[in-house]
């Protein structure tokens, strides 16, 4: 089946400065993929929607200049935290859907970040 | 704009009971609705997936149905298990955007 990797895990920063999460689909081509947010004992909340070659549509009340993806390739979206603080932290999600089985359109997920800026 | 809601919010039952969880969507044009397990700080994974035009899916202990028409869908869980402690999500595919709506889950703990 399909697989979305994420990385990191966990992560720690200072407040201010910048952090990386990477988002990869390891057996399939992913022209879109997807940027989730959770707070403790809620829901994912969709951030924005990463598109391979073109802008990232953001939800609205999502910062663009704050939360900076970039899909530069078909199995690889990054979405940057910049000048984190601590109202940041929180468990980021990213997701696919694997355009080979367009019947389901199912959704695969990424393990998750979880994101503590001190 | 869909909304999802799930009910119970929790849960905790002794291990080997039968457990239903159930989702209800406002908007009824869905493209499938997909059941999601999330452990405590980890991913989502995929339990089931439930096309439009299907009305229920099994896998192992695990059954799925779903009511476009009054829009609604339960998780049946057959002889809970310890392991099966875990938040339960709902999400509903709508046409068009094709991005799924979550509901808030239903956190559930089986004590053995």
């Amino acid at each position: 089946g399909a697989v979305v990797s994420q990385h990191p895990s966990w992560v720690i920063c200072k407040s201010g400065t910048s952090v990386k999460i990477e988002c990869r689909s390891l057996d399939f081509q992913a022209t879109t993929m997807f940027w989730y947010r959770q707070f403790p004992k809620q829901s994912l909340m969709l951030m924005a929607t990463s598109n391979e070659g073109s802008k990232a549509t953001y939800e609205q009340g999502v910062e663009k200049d704050k939360f900076l993806i970039n899909h530069a390739s078909l199995t690889l979206s990054t979405l940057t935290v910049t000048s984190a603080h601590p109202e940041d932290s929180s468990f980021y999600i990213c997701s696919a859907r694997d355009p080979r089985d367009p019947a389901n359109y199912g959704y695969t997920f990424g393990s998750g970040t979880r994101l503590t800026v001190v | 704009k869909q909304e999802v809601t799930q009910i119970p919010a929790a849960l905790s039952v002794p291990e080997g009971e039968n457990l239903v969880l159930n989702c209800s969507f406002t908007d009824s044009a869905i493209y499938n609705l997909q059941w999601f397990r999330q452990d405590p700080g980890k991913g989502l994974t995929s339990l089931l997936l439930i096309q439009s035009s299907q009305r229920e899916q099994t896998s192992g202990r695990l059954n799925a149905s779903l009511d476009k028409s009054s829009g609604r869908s339960t998780l049946y869980i057959a002889a809970s298990q310890p392991g099966d402690s875990a938040t339960y999500l709902c999400a509903v595919i709508s046409g068009g955007s094709y991005i799924p709506t979550f509901g808030r889950g239903t956190s559930l703990i089986v004590h053995p």
